[in-house]
């Protein structure tokens, strides 16, 4: 039963072009929607989130626009730089039991 | 100073055999977590601790048992491992609530 689903395993950007990441979910009880970047051997750091009532946030060039009709976000990094060259998870957040459910994730490319 | 620290980062063991992962964090936070990332590279929830109580409990096998000695250590013991368990391991750690965790560096688990 995945509840959060990334269905695009890779991205491949030029350098200074728009990244979108794109996430749909299947639970309408999610609170807060949050994205995670992880590189190798390394564990997620958590990168921006939405609350499930607003449909916009914005922290520097990372962008998560949240269409609760379409039960989809995305995430927008513009420019992209090599260094965001990771894989981005996408999670919904459920405040009854605290629990954070991550998608499989998307591996972004960033060329130079 | 590392913040979510768990050892060892990597374990080779045999089927059949007993390990455990410990792991400590040092941010004063009240909730901690594990996560194992399969071979598909799906991050899921396994266990979550608040302040020493066990919150969640997935559909984990009850060989799987975690010990919360207190609020800054979440040890994961793994009794007659099989070839599935192989795996990355995650601990993570958070304040209750819809913030951020952080995760430690995972611990890669090879069962052979």
């Amino acid at each position: 039963d995945q509840q959060v689903k990334q269905n695009s395993p890779s991205l491949s950007v030029q350098e200074g072009r728009i990244s979108i990441l794109n996430c749909d979910y299947t639970n309408s009880m999610f609170d807060y929607f949050l994205w995670y970047k992880k590189y190798p051997a390394e564990g997620p750091t958590f990168l921006i989130s939405i609350s499930s009532i607003k449909d916009k946030n914005e922290d520097g060039r990372f962008t998560v626009f949240l269409n609760k009709s379409a039960k989809h976000l995305s995430l927008h990094i513009v420019p992209s730089q090599p260094g965001d060259s990771a894989v981005y998870f996408c999670a919904g957040y459920k405040a009854a039991g605290n629990k954070l459910t991550f998608g499989g994730g998307t591996r972004v490319l960033v060329k130079p | 100073d590392t913040a979510v620290s768990q050892t060892p980062k990597y374990l080779v063991t045999q089927m059949g055999n007993d390990k455990s992962i410990k792991c400590e964090q040092n941010l004063g936070h009240d909730t901690m977590y594990w996560y194992k990332q399969d071979s598909k590279k799906f991050l899921k929830i396994m266990f979550s601790y608040n302040n020493k109580e066990l919150i969640i409990n997935e559909t984990v096998p009850n060989r799987f048992s975690p010990k919360s000695p207190d609020k800054a250590h979440l040890n994961l013991h793994i009794n007659s491992l099989e070839l599935g368990d192989s795996a990355v391991y995650f601990c993570a750690s958070s304040h209750w609530g819809p913030g951020e965790l952080f995760f430690g560096e995972g611990s890669r688990l090879t069962v052979l």
